[in-house]
């Protein structure tokens, strides 16, 4: 389909594993983000990328998490030494150049970290 | 900081029964931008409207309507002669000028028959 794409769907693994999730964008899109959904909460902002490069990497919770987009296109959120609390849903969303918030979002990716 | 709250976390209705979502925001900025977003349990969250700062005026949209007020920091959202397909959690989000929104914790709408 035309919407945004995130792989794995579900994502099980073991504490101070190495993760990789992946986001195909709408295409055209030069705006992409991450986002991170816990149970019973709202979307927090992980890290924005327009084109190649990450405008705003703010939301990142520590060295453990980094993304990267190196053809302005697909990105790959990637977390290193898995821990308990990294269990969410990462979600991706994209849109169209500056964006002021009209995002087109995937289903997710559903972390459980054990 | 910017912050957005959704005091109400569940909310249950009966179909064709109106139902208004609330969304208090807080902020210093004078430029900033709201929105709605449905999120139906297949996960992906949907948009449903933009509003700016600069816009108070009210928007209708089939059976979705959206109050602004700047006087009270609110955007309500309302549904009205609700629908079983309006069952969702549904999110009020803010951001300034920095692209990034701000999500509130959502309200959970179950309509049944």
């Amino acid at each position: 389909g035309a919407g945004v794409s995130q792989t794995p769907s579900n994502k099980v693994t073991e504490k101070g594993k190495y993760v990789e999730l992946r986001c195909d964008p709408i295409s055209g899109h030069t705006a992409l983000y991450w986002y991170r959904q816990s149970l019973g909460q709202g979307p927090e902002f992980l890290i924005y990328f327009q084109g190649t490069g990450a405008a705003d990497d703010s939301g990142l919770p520590n060295d453990r998490f980094f993304a990267v987009r190196p053809e302005g296109s697909v990105s790959t959120l990637k977390i290193q030494r898995t821990e308990r609390g990294d269990s969410a849903v990462y979600l991706c969303a994209s849109g169209e150049g500056r964006n002021t918030g009209e995002l087109f979002f995937g289903e997710g990716s559903r972390l459980t970290v054990l | 900081a910017q912050k957005v709250t959704q005091a109400q976390t569940e909310i249950s209705v009966v179909e064709k029964e109106d139902v208004t979502l609330d969304c208090v925001y807080e902020t210093r900025d004078t430029t900033y931008y709201l929105f709605w977003y449905k999120q139906p349990p297949s996960g992906e969250l949907v948009f449903l409207i933009r509003r700016n700062s600069f816009d108070e005026q009210n928007e209708i949209s089939g059976r979705y309507s959206w109050n602004f007020q700047k006087s009270t920091s609110s955007f309500n959202f309302t549904i009205t002669a609700s629908q079983v397909v309006d069952s969702a959690v549904y999110f009020c989000a803010w951001t300034g000028t920095a692209s990034k929104l701000t999500f509130g914790t959502g309200t959970r709408l179950q309509v049944t028959l």
